[in-house]
């Protein structure tokens, strides 16, 4: 069973750039949530997709979006990259919708520097 | 807003004794709460979880404790070891609604336990 893997681990971009990351989700997960972890803090909510479809968006601005794969990968992109989005990017995949799937596993995250 | 606190940013314990964990949360809809361990270039990983209508749940070494009343939760590690030591956070989720998978997450403890 492969976990969830993220690339590529490291990004440096200018600001006003735009940036892909990728996630491959945990096997016969069908559900992907993207979080951006600033330093010192926890990781925030950014989106979560399930079937292809966003289910639920947190408090991001529409220059975060994403998509979701068939085979539920995942991509999260940012536009016109400003110096607050440096920060650690984490994909984290959960088995179903309902009861238990809280339980999200995490890939190790892209680190994103914006200069 | 922060929803979910964790007001201690680091604690440190001698290996063999007992590990306290807090976390404080402002959302009366919070029904779920889990902790997850991370380790330095590594993705956050699933300890242990607690539903609202329990006051506690043990896993091994770990124990959650839930004070519905008081809003409050804490995770014991019982005894510590040095292998324990990471950034632990605090998550909630709203399950009974329609955020399947979206957690908010606290600023994270630092645990260092001393051989």
């Amino acid at each position: 069973e492969t976990g969830v893997t993220q690339s590529p681990t490291h990004l440096i971009k200018t600001r006003g750039q735009q940036v892909t990351l990728r996630c491959s989700s945990q096997s016969g997960h069908n559900t992907v949530s993207w979080y951006q972890q600033a330093l010192g803090q926890g990781p925030q909510f950014i989106f979560q997709y399930y079937r292809e479809e966003e289910n639920g968006r947190g408090n991001f601005p529409p220059r975060f979006s994403g998509l979701q794969f068939p085979n539920y990968s995942s991509e999260l992109n940012v536009n016109a990259l400003e110096l607050d989005d440096s920060a650690l990017y984490l994909c984290a995949s959960s088995a179903t919708q309902g009861a238990g799937s809280e339980k999200l596993f995490f890939g190790s995250g892209t680190q994103l520097s914006v200069l | 807003d922060q929803q979910v606190k964790q007001n201690s940013p680091s604690l440190s314990v001698q290996e063999g004794r007992i590990s306290i964990l807090n976390c404080d949360y402002t959302n009366s809809m919070f029904d779920y709460f889990l902790w997850y361990k991370k380790y330095p270039a590594e993705g956050p990983t699933f300890l242990i979880s607690i539903s609202s209508i329990k006051d506690k749940n043990e896993d091994g070494r770990f124990t959650v404790f839930l004070n519905k009343s008081a809003k409050h939760l804490s995770l014991h590690i019982v005894p510590s070891q040095p292998g324990d030591s990471a950034v632990y956070f605090c998550a909630a989720s709203d399950a009974g609604g329609t955020s399947y998978g979206k957690l908010t997450f606290g600023q994270g403890t630092i645990l260092t336990v001393h051989p």
